[in-house]
């Protein structure tokens, strides 16, 4: 069946660094792929999305690329900030149907 | 417009209590999902509407049982809550499900419950 993996965590970086979280994913067909956020004691929000092949999403200066070669669709930030500190899910979607999720990864920003 | 609502935000219950979750939505929105939330395991779809007066079973239905109350409302039931039920639980809602749209979901603040 469908599947997502995405990088382990937590991972803890300084303020202004450069965030990469790695996603990849399992799926016949061609799904759409999702970056959902969780901050601490809230429910998860969609941050960006992309439908096909090549598409870039990108939101609140996080950007990710839909990679069909290599099944991937890693999340960036340039420079990230304290407030960046959550749960990061990345998802994949057929058709309409329910998302599947990755286990999540704790990314925690220090000053 | 509040979105997605979900009652109670936490709650402890001892072996083999029932308990009901509720969950509503003021979007008007036509599908409806429960999940829940483990530890290194992510999110675990349990039961889905994908309209009102229908239900399916997802991917960890044993334990639950749902209701469609209307189109607004959602309610997850736990009949004889076990231990290995301890998670948060999040509902979530979108406007359609199936055919070859995507379509957004949208998620609650989630309920937190401790089985002992």
């Amino acid at each position: 069946g469908d599947s997502v993996t995405q990088m382990e965590g937590p991972v803890t970086l300084s303020e202004e660094a450069f965030l990469t979280i790695n996603c990849t994913y399992t799926a016949t067909g061609y799904p759409s792929l999702f970056w959902y956020v969780q901050y601490p004691g809230e429910g998860l929000q969609l941050l960006l999305k992309a439908t096909k092949a090549d598409d870039k999403g990108s939101n609140k200066g996080f950007e990710a690329t839909y990679r069909k070669e290599t099944t991937s669709f890693h999340l960036e930030k340039g420079s990230v900030q304290v407030s960046d500190s959550a749960v990061y899910f990345c998802a994949l979607n057929q058709a309409g149907t329910a998302l599947i999720f990755g286990k999540g990864t704790t990314l925690s920003v220090s000053s | 417009n509040a979105g997605v609502t979900q009652t109670p935000k936490f709650q402890v219950l001892k072996t083999g209590q029932s308990m009901t979750l509720q969950c509503a939505q003021d979007m008007n929105h036509n599908s409806m999902y429960w999940y829940r939330q483990d530890p290194g395991m992510g999110l675990r779809l349990i039961y889905y509407s994908a309209s009102e007066g229908t239900t399916d079973k997802g991917e960890v239905p044993n334990g639950y049982n749902v209701s469609r109350l209307n189109k607004r409302e959602f309610s997850l039931r736990l009949e004889s809550a076990a231990p290995s039920q301890t998670s948060v639980y999040f509902c979530a809602s979108s406007e359609g499900w199936g055919g070859t749209n995507y379509y957004e979901q949208y998620f609650g603040p989630g309920t937190r419950l401790t089985v002992t």
